[in-house]
């Protein structure tokens, strides 16, 4: 079965600093890869997607983020945090054939000034 | 440009109580999922829906129920609503086709059992 595991149920970062979040998948296919960010009280905005093709891919707002199938990970970085970054961020895995996708269970972000 | 709209935004019900929570896609998505959100645990499916009249169950089905009479539309059903079912519903819709995948979620019904 899918799975997706967010090792970090939160993370503290002081403004300004360099931010990873760590993201890993359970199935050995070829997967879809997205970051989801949670504001509070908001739905869900995709920050990125991987499909195929360059692993390092760009996403909104400053972030990227980096496929590697050897490590079976999806790690999410922004160079410098910002404090209205503060927020949930869902990793999710889809593959092709399969309609449904599977949610991680969250990272609570925090922006120390 | 509404995307994916939710009725109602809040409620609260008494045990035992049914309701139904709609939700509304503009972008003539074929598939179309329900989560519900609790502390600690993400996002869990509960129903989708991979075009009109078909329904399929996620991994929390029990205690719900779904239609899906036009492609628009994907309804949320509790017959007998109880206290375990407090969280909030999120409503998401997606593409079929390759690129486009991604699901995109409206803004949530937070729903309280007492």
């Amino acid at each position: 079965a899918q799975s997706v595991t967010q090792p970090d149920i939160h993370i503290t970062v002081s403004e300004g600093a360099s931010l990873e979040l760590r993201c890993n998948y359970s199935y050995g296919a070829t997967p879809y890869l997205f970051w989801y960010v949670q504001s509070p009280g908001q739905g869900l905005q995709l920050l990125l997607k991987y499909f195929s093709g360059d692993t390092l891919v760009q996403g909104i707002k400053g972030f990227e983020a980096e496929f590697k199938r050897s490590q079976s990970s999806f790690n999410l970085r922004k160079p410098s945090v910002h404090w209205s970054d503060a927020a949930e961020y869902f990793c999710a895995v889809g593959y092709s054939g399969y309609s449904t996708l599977t949610f991680g269970k969250g990272t609570m972000l925090l922006v120390s000034p | 440009n509404a995307g994916v709209t939710q009725t109602p935004k809040f409620r609260v019900l008494k045990t035992g109580q049914s309701m139904t929570l709609l939700c509304a896609q503009d972008m003539n998505h074929e598939y179309m999922y329900w989560y519900r959100q609790d502390p600690g645990m993400g996002l869990r499916l509960i129903h989708y829906s991979v075009g009109e009249g078909t329904t399929a169950k996620g991994e929390v089905p029990d205690g719900y129920n779904v239609s899906r009479l036009k492609k628009q539309n994907f309804l949320l059903g509790l017959e007998s609503a109880a206290p375990s079912q407090t969280s909030v519903y999120f409503c998401a819709s997606s593409d079929t086709t390759g690129q486009n995948t991604e699901a995109f979620f409206g803004q949530g019904t937070r729903l309280t059992v007492v």
